[in-house]
This record gives C-alpha cells, structure tokens and sequence, in this order.
C-alpha cells in the first residue's frame, strides 16, 4: 500500500482558511471512511485532530474539520492562528496504517 | 487517561537487535485495542509498524515483517518491539500507541516517543 500524498508546504494569515489534500487511490481513501489527522509540533508526539474522515475528538477546536471527496481527503483549519503552525498528516488506518508525508504549515 | 511510555537503548549498533518497551498505564492492554509502534527518522515523516491485541493477533507493515516481532505482557502493561538486523536507516525516534488494528478505532493515545541511533 503506497504512502498518501500530501503537499509538502502550505501557508496562510492569522484569521484565514488554509486546507491540507491527502490523496489516494479508490481502493485507501476512495472507497474508505477510516481516514485521521494529526497535528505535530516540533518535539511532541503527533495529536489526532481528525478521525472517520470528518470526526473531531471532543477536545479539539471546531476550526478544524475534515471532508473527502472521491480520492481525496481534506483537513481545513479556519481562523488560522499562530498555534495552529506545525506538521499534518493523515493517516489510512485499520489492519493495516499508512500515513501521507506530512505537511508543514506556515502562518504568516 | 491513557498514558505510555518508551524505554530502551538511544543506541544501537549495525547489524544487531533493537529492543523497546512501551508501559501503559490508565487502561490494562488485556482489556482491548490493538498496540502499537509508530517510527519517524529526524526530519522526516511517519512510518507504521505494526500493532498487537493481548489475544496475539498481529499486523505488521509489509516491509518491515520480516524482521519485526511485536509481543506484549499483560501482567505487567507493557508491549515490547524487536527489531533485527538494523542499519542506519532505522535511526528514529520510536513511538508506541493506542493502535487500530482490526477494532478500526483511529491511533489516539501516543507515547513521548524513544530516540534511538544505529551507528557503530
């Protein structure tokens, strides 16, 4: 199972909206709902943002969110702030994991 | 509030077995879930390795199967990750983590995570 594709860099200004794509194939992101995100900050263990594709753990902001859309899935941030910068990845998960190459993200 | 923790050797010698334990405290691993190891060599992103359920089913990736083996130990919480035949290329730093495995829950509770070098 190939790794998600993912931009390598993304940025934005504090107050706006950015999104992340995670694409895959019909067979991973396609044709399956158990797609997560993370969020990393430098030095920490990843933090799962996203999960079931649209799903938020109750401690998260409702300034992320997830979508897909054919083989394409999506994690959007609104009214970016300044803690909001760090790496993102999603992640195709079940009996076997797969994560996309991550993300940076800038806020200007 | 699930919590683990790493622990093992930060360094590793060429060709030799790299050996790490997870203790999990604020849930017993017998109780459910699937455990696992994540890896991520400096400045790069996430790999998976494979995850365990306490009745021993196993999932590893594909490319790392052949010299991965995962157990665990209920009556101490604690999951171990072998490694074998290590190179430079297994330098990171080595997560473990609530898994998914065939239970579908998405990989929620993480530990700090272990460096470990491979050099000589």
């Amino acid at each position: 199972q190939s790794a998600l594709t993912q931009p390598a860099s993304v940025s934005g200004s504090p107050g706006q909206s950015i999104t992340i794509s995670c694409t895959g194939t019909s067979s991973d992101v396609g044709d399956y709902k158990f797609i997560s995100w993370y969020q990393q900050r430098p030095g920490n263990a990843p933090k799962l943002m996203i999960y079931e594709g649209t799903k938020r753990p109750s401690e998260i902001s409702h300034r992320f969110s997830g979508s897909k859309s054919g083989n394409t899935a999506s994690l959007t941030i609104s009214g970016l702030q300044a803690e909001d910068e760090a790496d993102y990845y999603c992640c195709s998960y079940g009996t076997i994991v797969v994560f996309g190459g991550g993300t940076k993200l800038t806020v200007l | 509030q699930v919590q683990l923790q790493e622990s093992g050797p930060g360094l590793v010698k060429p060709s030799e077995t790299l050996s790490l334990t997870c203790s999990v405290s604020g849930y017993f691993i017998g109780s459910g879930y699937f455990w696992g190891w994540i890896r991520q060599p400096p400045g790069k992103g996430l790999e998976w390795i494979g995850c365990i359920y306490h009745g021993g089913n196993t999932y590893y990736n594909p490319s790392l199967r052949s010299r991965v083996t995962l157990s665990l130990d209920t009556s101490k919480n604690q999951i171990f990750l072998t490694l074998r035949s290590v190179t430079a290329a297994d330098t990171a730093v080595y997560y473990c983590a609530r898994d998914s495995g065939s239970w579908l829950n998405p990989i929620d509770y993480w530990g700090q995570g272990s460096l470990v070098t491979v050099s000589s």
